[in-house]
């Protein structure tokens, strides 16, 4: 089954714990993302790739980091999470640059 | 900087009473408009993309249409699994090799029996 998966689902911590949010596909997609959803603000987005070794900043870059070592998994990194950090966060990939985004299920982020 | 506004934020359906959302956008070029529906707890689902004004794409009771500032989501005869946030994105020409989408807020959709 073609998808995109996330873990963990649901993530609690507290300020400044290093933390690591795994994201992969089995699509073989060129194109990944992160965004990050909050009430009234919609689905943002964080950073994006477009193919191995290939990143770059979105709208709301600032406190994450990403890696895109391998063509299916592109990790999200908070190296030092605060607690507007807390969110629901998406991963999502295509296939092509204006190609429909496949999104994941979600994971719900707080940090106390 | 591009926007997208949808209205309204929430709308309440008896099943069979059609309807449509409204999605207004303001980008530079776009280069095209996507319709996502959301259920609680999960990830966008993709619906629609839309690439210039006048294009319509149907799938079952939604039909979605583009002008060149909106972009409307039929809803025809709705049943309670229509029930879930319909979320408009645009993605604009100046966006070079990315993959970026601008979202809107969503409309709220509940559709009773």
């Amino acid at each position: 089954e073609a998808q995109v998966t996330q873990n963990p689902r649901y993530l609690i911590t507290v300020t400044g714990k290093k933390l690591t949010v795994t994201c992969s596909q089995n699509m073989n997609h060129e194109y990944m993302s992160w965004y990050r959803q909050d009430p009234g603000l919609g689905l943002r987005q964080i950073y994006y790739s477009m193919n191995v070794e290939v990143t770059d900043k979105g709208d709301v870059p600032e406190g994450y980091k990403v890696s895109r070592k391998e063509k299916r998994n592109f990790p999200l990194i908070l190296e030092s999470p605060s607690p507007n950090q807390t969110s629901l966060y998406f991963c999502a990939s295509s296939l092509f640059r204006n190609g429909e985004q496949y999104f994941g299920p979600g994971t719900r982020l707080t940090v106390t | 900087e591009d926007q997208v506004t949808q209205s309204p934020e929430a709308l309440r359906l008896q099943e069979g009473e059609s309807s449509s959302l409204n999605c207004s956008y303001t980008v530079s070029g776009l280069r095209g408009l996507f319709w996502y529906r959301q259920d609680p707890g999960k990830g966008p689902e993709f619906l629609f993309t839309l690439y210039s004004a006048g294009e319509e794409k149907e799938k079952e009771r939604l039909k979605a249409t583009l002008t060149k500032k909106e972009s409307f989501l039929h809803i025809t005869a709705p049943k309670p699994e229509d029930s879930a946030t319909y979320l408009c994105a645009v993605q604009a020409t100046d966006t070079g090799t990315a993959s970026k989408l601008t979202f809107g807020t969503g409309t709220r959709l509940q559709v009773t029996l």
